[in-house]
């Protein structure tokens, strides 16, 4: 079965720092991986998504994240957040063999300092 | 704005009523998902159906029931629930459920507080 994991669970930066987010999954297969994000009061929407090709992959609001196969990661980066940055944000996978299921971490709540 | 959208928004019921949360997804797409999303926890996948036939049931106990009349809408039929089943219920839909490559576009979700 997979799962994903989010080990920062909460992180607070100051406007303009970078950012970077861990995601890690365990499956040994072919995989389809997305960021998804939620901020305050708002419905879960698609961040980026990675299915094949080139591993750094670039997504809404200069996001983006790079899929490194041999560490099972696919981590997160900005590199200058601003408050408008602050929401909850998942990382999730599915598999390639015509699976719908789509496994979520526990998610990161990003919160920005102005 | 989203092409999913969910109603109520919020429900908070007792323990022995019956109620039912309502989905409905614009985008023309052939796969719908319910999900439950509690404090702390990863989202959970509860149901997935795929025109119109459910094909996941994720060990989802039977007082969740699930009803898929067309593509376009989804429905949760709740009954007896418990108090740990308080959560933010989800619902999301797809375009290929086949392929797994195809992202999921969730709804705002129903707030559930069962008392």
């Amino acid at each position: 079965a997979q799962s994903v994991s989010q080990h920062n669970h909460h992180v607070i930066l100051s406007e303009a720092a970078s950012l970077e987010l861990g995601c890690n999954y365990s499956y040994g297969g072919t995989v389809n991986l997305f960021w998804y994000v939620q901020y305050p009061g708002q419905h879960l929407q698609l961040l980026l998504k990675y299915f094949s090709g080139d591993p750094l992959v670039k997504g809404i609001k200069g996001f983006e994240a790079e899929f490194i196969k041999s560490k099972f990661s696919f981590n997160l980066r900005k590199p200058s957040v601003q408050w408008s940055d602050t929401a909850e944000y998942f990382c999730a996978v599915s598999d390639n063999f015509g699976n719908e299921k789509l496994t979520f971490g526990t998610g990161t709540r990003l919160t920005i300092i102005p | 704005e989203t092409g999913v959208t969910q109603t109520p928004r919020h429900l908070v019921m007792g323990m022995t009523n019956k109620k039912s949360l309502k989905c409905e997804q614009h985008l023309g797409h052939n796969a719908m998902y319910w999900y439950k999303q509690s404090a702390k926890k990863p989202l959970e996948l509860m149901f997935v159906y795929n025109f119109k036939e459910q094909t996941e049931n994720n060990s989802v106990p039977s007082r969740f029931s699930p009803e898929c009349p067309n593509s376009s809408h989804l429905f949760l039929h709740l009954h007896t629930l418990q108090p740990e089943d308080s959560a933010l219920y989800l619902c999301a839909s797809s375009q290929d459920p086949g392929q797994g490559t195809y992202e999921q576009y969730f709804g705002p979700g129903t707030r559930l507080t069962v008392t």
